[in-house]
């Protein structure tokens, strides 16, 4: 079946545009999670969803970074007034509900602030 | 806080030569283990994971990894490698319970470069 697709595949903006990076996740899927990847930061976690549940939005660098995900399923990563340090490769992944369960993770988006 | 340590970041071998690359994790709690890998140019990749029973864990590719509780270690090994594992490893962990914290915390990865 199809696996977690992300959209754009690259996306370079100036320093202080807004940009909106979308998540497809497995269907069926009830968890998603953003991750970004970075040369100095390697991989970090962003922000989760689970169903209906509150996000866990504890890996949010900063009130610039928002997500949301409608009807359980597409979701959306805004990064608000981009700054160069944000330049990274914007990973989703997602999941079945179970604690034992994979994460199956996008292509990424890979974002440039110049 | 969980964290994840790879001590190796940059591995060079010939093909056919025997791989074990170093994963040790903190954690107060019961844990997953994974080991994902990440192509030139493509997307992270499930390799193997753990979740409970045999330590010993067989992924795809020939590899497998051992999961030692009394180090907290999660090593991966091949006893040959190809030129087509070049690629970049990561070692990742969670939390084992739905309670714990379910995103992924992910070592620096390794690097490891097959030369034929």
């Amino acid at each position: 079946g199809a696996g977690v697709s992300q959209s754009p595949s690259n996306k370079v903006t100036e320093k202080g545009k807004d940009v909106e990076l979308r998540c497809d996740p497995i269907s069926g899927h009830t968890a998603l999670y953003w991750y970004r990847q970075s040369l100095g930061q390697g991989l970090e976690f962003l922000i989760y969803f689970q169903g209906n549940s509150a996000p866990d939005k504890s890996g949010l660098p900063s009130d610039r970074f928002s997500a949301e995900r409608t009807g359980g399923s597409v979701s959306t990563l805004t990064i608000q007034r981009t700054q160069q340090e944000d330049s990274a490769v914007y990973l989703c992944a997602s999941s079945p509900a179970g604690v034992t369960d994979t994460q199956y993770f996008g292509p990424g988006t890979r974002l440039t602030v110049l | 806080a969980q964290s994840v340590s790879q001590h190796n970041h940059h591995v060079i071998l010939s093909e056919a030569a025997s791989l074990e690359l170093g994963c040790n994790y903190s954690y107060g709690g019961t844990v997953n283990l994974f080991w994902y890998v990440q192509y030139p140019g493509q997307h992270l990749q499930l390799l193997l994971k753990y979740f409970s029973g045999d330590p010993l864990v067989k992924g795809i590719k020939g590899f497998e990894a051992e999961f030692i509780k009394s180090k907290f270690s999660f090593n991966l090994r091949k006893p040959s490698v190809q030129w087509s594992d070049t690629a970049e490893y990561f070692c990742a962990v969670n939390a084992a319970v739905s309670t714990g914290r379910r995103a992924l915390t992910f070592g620096s990865g390794t690097r490891l470069q097959v030369q034929p």
